[in-house]
């Protein structure tokens, strides 16, 4: 299966500021990424879809302004959580679509706090 | 709307109990099914998955899922469980309709005691 790595794995930013958080595939070209959402003993809520070359698909409540996802290349996608605030810090997980059909494999995750 | 439920939040067991946890989700197509794990500091892994066919399935470490279409159900289940099983344990459900998007359930926190 593709090995995914993301960074930083946490960060902690002050309230107002920007962080970008990467999301790579290691050994596996994908044209799909997705971007998850993890609150503490909540599931993950699937963010956005990230696509290369291309917008990303954003589900539903999920402010694109927000957070601003851009897959530039087949082995790097990045989410951007602009003008960040307390309510935004969570577990931020990215997953890769590679192999079988529809097999996600997902990244370690990166933890945000905002402060 | 896609949705899809674990019952169980927590669930503790001796080494050797047999387990199933419970999965049922919401959506009259065809779907995909999915048994996710996340061992203690580490990254969701997959455990097995359904596409279609034979409605038992078998994974990796000893568990399997069987797909009952008239309950909506996919539960969990390993005969005798292990200390390193510890974990929580995530179903996921996709529709064939909107390919790759999946939608996960809230979770099973697995504990087993040595």
């Amino acid at each position: 299966g593709a090995v995914v790595s993301q960074h930083p794995s946490w960060v902690i930013c002050k309230s107002g500021t920007s962080v970008k958080i990467e999301c790579r595939s290691l050994d596996f070209q994908a044209t799909t990424m997705f971007w998850y959402r993890q609150f503490p003993k909540q599931s993950l809520m699937l963010m956005a879809t990230s696509n290369e070359g291309s917008k990303a698909t954003y589900e539903q409540g999920v402010e694109k302004d927000k957070f601003l996802i851009n897959h530039a290349s087949l082995t790097l996608s990045t989410l951007t959580v602009t003008s960040a605030h307390p309510e935004d810090s969570s577990f931020y997980i990215c997953s890769v679509e590679a192999g079988e059909a529809y097999e996600q494999y997902f990244g370690p995750g990166t933890r945000l706090t905002v402060t | 709307a896609q949705s899809v439920s674990q019952h169980n939040h927590h669930v503790i067991l001796s080494e050797a109990a047999s387990l199933e946890l419970g999965c049922n989700y919401s959506y009259g197509g065809t779907v995909n099914l999915f048994w996710y794990v996340q061992y203690p500091g580490q990254h969701l892994q997959l455990l097995l998955k359904y596409f279609s066919g034979d409605p038992l399935v078998k994974g990796i470490k000893g568990f399997e899922a069987e797909f009952i279409k008239s309950k909506f159900s996919f539960n969990l289940r390993k005969p005798s469980v292990q200390w390193s099983d510890t974990a929580e344990y995530f179903c996921a459900v996709m529709s064939a309709s909107s390919a790759s998007k999946i939608i996960f359930g809230s979770g099973t926190r697995l504990s087993i005691r040595p």
